[in-house]
Order: structure tokens, then sequence, then C-alpha cells
């Protein structure tokens, strides 16, 4: 079946620091590969997404690859700030039925000014 | 537009109670999802329905039954609370058509907890 593996948080970054998250997948097929964000007390929002290999996802200075090679789709953000402090996950969709989406665990992220 | 919104934002159940939860969409979007989210686990699919009067079971169906009668609405029903049904729960939306192009919108989560 098919699996999301998210970097365990939480993650306390100081403002202006970089940002990594890693994201590892298993999955059927050539899957769609999404990162979401959750800030407190609100639903998901579509962050970023990339639907083949090599494909570079990008929106509001963050960035994510996707990497057939290491079945990898990290997130990076050069400069954090503290409005990005959510908790972001990493997420894809196989080509099968319905296109349910399977989550990664999710990661906490803090910054702090 | 309103999107994806849900009703009620909170709720508190005792063990053996029933409710439904209420999604709505207004995007005339074909496809609608049930999560939950519970801590250290990410969000998991309890059904989902491809289509008005469609349903099919997620990842996570037990003690959940849901139904699809108008295109803007999903239903989740409990016909007897647990405890462990402890949880936020999303809906989410979509339209239909190629895999993973298509973005799924999430509404705002009701919590719900049970006595």
């Amino acid at each position: 079946g098919n699996s999301v593996t998210q970097m365990e948080g939480p993650v306390t970054l100081s403002e202006e620091a970089f940002l990594t998250i890693n994201c590892t997948y298993t999955a059927t097929g050539y899957p769609s590969l999404f990162w979401y964000v959750q800030y407190p007390g609100e639903g998901l929002q579509l962050l970023l997404k990339a639907t083949k290999a090599d494909d570079k996802g990008s929106n509001k200075g963050f960035e994510a690859t996707y990497r057939k090679e290491t079945t990898s789709f990290h997130l990076e953000k050069g400069s954090v700030q503290v409005s990005d402090s959510a908790v972001y996950f990493c997420a894809l969709i196989s080509s099968g039925s319905a296109r349910q989406l399977t989550f990664g665990s999710g990661t906490q992220l803090t910054v702090l000014p | 537009n309103a999107g994806v919104t849900q009703t009620p934002k909170f709720r508190v159940l005792k063990t053996g109670q029933s409710m439904t939860l209420l999604c709505a969409q207004d995007m005339n979007h074909e496809y609608m999802y049930w999560y939950r989210q519970d801590p250290g686990m990410g969000l998991r699919l309890i059904h989902y329905s491809v289509g008005e009067g469609t349903t099919a079971k997620g990842e996570v169906p037990d003690g959940y039954n849901v139904s699809r009668l108008k295109k803007q609405n999903f239903l989740l029903g409990l016909e007897s609370a647990a405890p462990s049904q402890t949880s936020v729960y999303f809906c989410a939306s979509s339209l239909a058509g190629t895999s993973g192009n298509n973005e799924q919108f999430f509404g705002p989560g009701t919590r719900l907890t049970v006595l």
C-alpha cells in the first residue's frame, strides 16, 4: 500500500533560519506529491504540489522537488518567518481510484522572533 | 463562495449517543471526503464519495456511516459514539478528473469529544 514517512517534530527555528522538512514515500505507479499546511485552529491548505518526477513545486518561498530515484519530496525554505509557524503535512495521491490522499504524520514548526 | 463548511464546530457526546456531522461545498465538486485527525497520525480517510448517491469506505470506516443525497452535501454519522472516536474531523472536496491534478479543499474541522 501507499505510505508517507515524514520528519518527526516538533521543529523550532529562529526567524530567518533555513528550513528543511524531510518526506519520503512508498507508492505504486507514479504518484502526485503534495505539501499541505495547517495554521492553528484552521483546516488544511494546499501549499505546493508536483505531479511528475523532477517537477519542483513552489509557493510563498517554500519549495519541494519530486525525486523519484530517492522517493523523496523534502520541503525547504531559505528564510522562515514567525508567520510560518504551523503544522506541515506531506501527502500523495497514487493512480488508484478517487485519488485518495495518503498523509504523513505532520511536522509542527515553531518560528521564534 | 464559502468553499467547504462544516457544522458543528465543536461537540461533546456521551458514550452511546449518536450524531451527524454536516459538510457542504459550493464549488460544484464531484468528490467529497471525510477524514479524522489524531495526534501524531496525520489525517486518515474515513469514507468518500465520487458523486451524488455514491459512497465508499476509506482507511478507517468502522463505527461511521455516510450519505450523499445531494451533490453539495456529505453527511457523516456516528450511530453509537465511543471514546475512541474523539478526534478532529475534516471534510474535503475536489473536482473529478485526471489523477493528482485536482486540489482537495478542506473545511475548518469539527472537534468531537466522546466522554
